[in-house]
């Protein structure tokens, strides 16, 4: 599986955009990019997911560069509900395992 | 609601007990997977069933023994745990075979071994 890279943590503020960029330099021809979101003591909740270009949802955007090697997760304006930790995933989807690295915890002030 | 259902919500066990969690999935998913999550960690990935056979198995001790009975249920059976075990343990579910497949997870099950 492709290994990813995220920011530990991030900080913003209620109403601003917030960009969470993952690497995954050796990503394959084959895989998708899939974001997660996590609250304490819950089980991860699909945010969105993406193969190329630009993905957009009633929560999320994803922006994927033409050489794949990474993608932004964009939150527009934000709430204090949005803090939480947001993983970036990428695997095969014939045979995909959703296995998760440290992902990004973002913290929203008021 | 996310069409996964784990039971119980939370546990409280004793090392010398036996003990099983449950998860169950109403989304006609094929695959199904057991994750332990410690405090401040990354989920860590324990069992994968495909098809109800075991595919993954990843270095879990043998006091974890998970049982695949249909495509829509799942267990982890526990047993002589000790305390370092205590964890969220969270159930998903997922269509394999698709190339955009997504997981699904259960609200978990929050372990304490005493």
């Amino acid at each position: 599986l492709a290994k990813t890279t995220q920011p530990i943590s991030m900080d913003s503020y209620e109403g601003q955009e917030v960009n969470i960029t993952c690497s995954h330099n050796n990503i394959a021809t084959n895989d998708y990019i899939t974001w997660y979101q996590q609250f304490p003591s819950q089980g991860p909740r699909f945010i969105i997911q993406g193969y190329k270009t630009k993905v957009t949802n009633e929560v999320a955007s994803l922006f994927i560069p033409a050489d794949r090697k990474s993608s932004t997760l964009s939150l527009p304006r934000v709430s204090l509900s949005d803090t939480a930790v947001y993983y970036c995933l990428v695997g095969l989807g014939g045979s995909y395992i959703p296995t998760f690295g440290r992902g990004t915890s973002l913290i929203v002030h008021p | 609601e996310t069409g996964v259902t784990q039971t119980p919500r939370h546990l409280v066990m004793g090392m010398t007990n036996k003990k099983s969690l449950k998860c169950e999935q109403h989304l006609g998913h094929n695959a199904m997977y057991w994750y332990k999550q410690s405090a401040k960690k990354p989920l860590e990935l324990m069992f994968v069933y495909s098809l109800e056979e075991r595919v993954e198995n990843n270095s879990v001790p043998s006091r974890f023994s998970p049982e695949c009975p249909n495509s829509s249920h799942l267990f982890l059976h526990l047993h002589t745990l000790q305390p370092e075990d205590s964890a969220l343990y969270l159930c998903a579910s997922s269509q394999g075979g698709q190339k955009n497949t997504e997981a699904f997870f259960g609200q978990g099950t929050r372990l304490t071994v005493v």
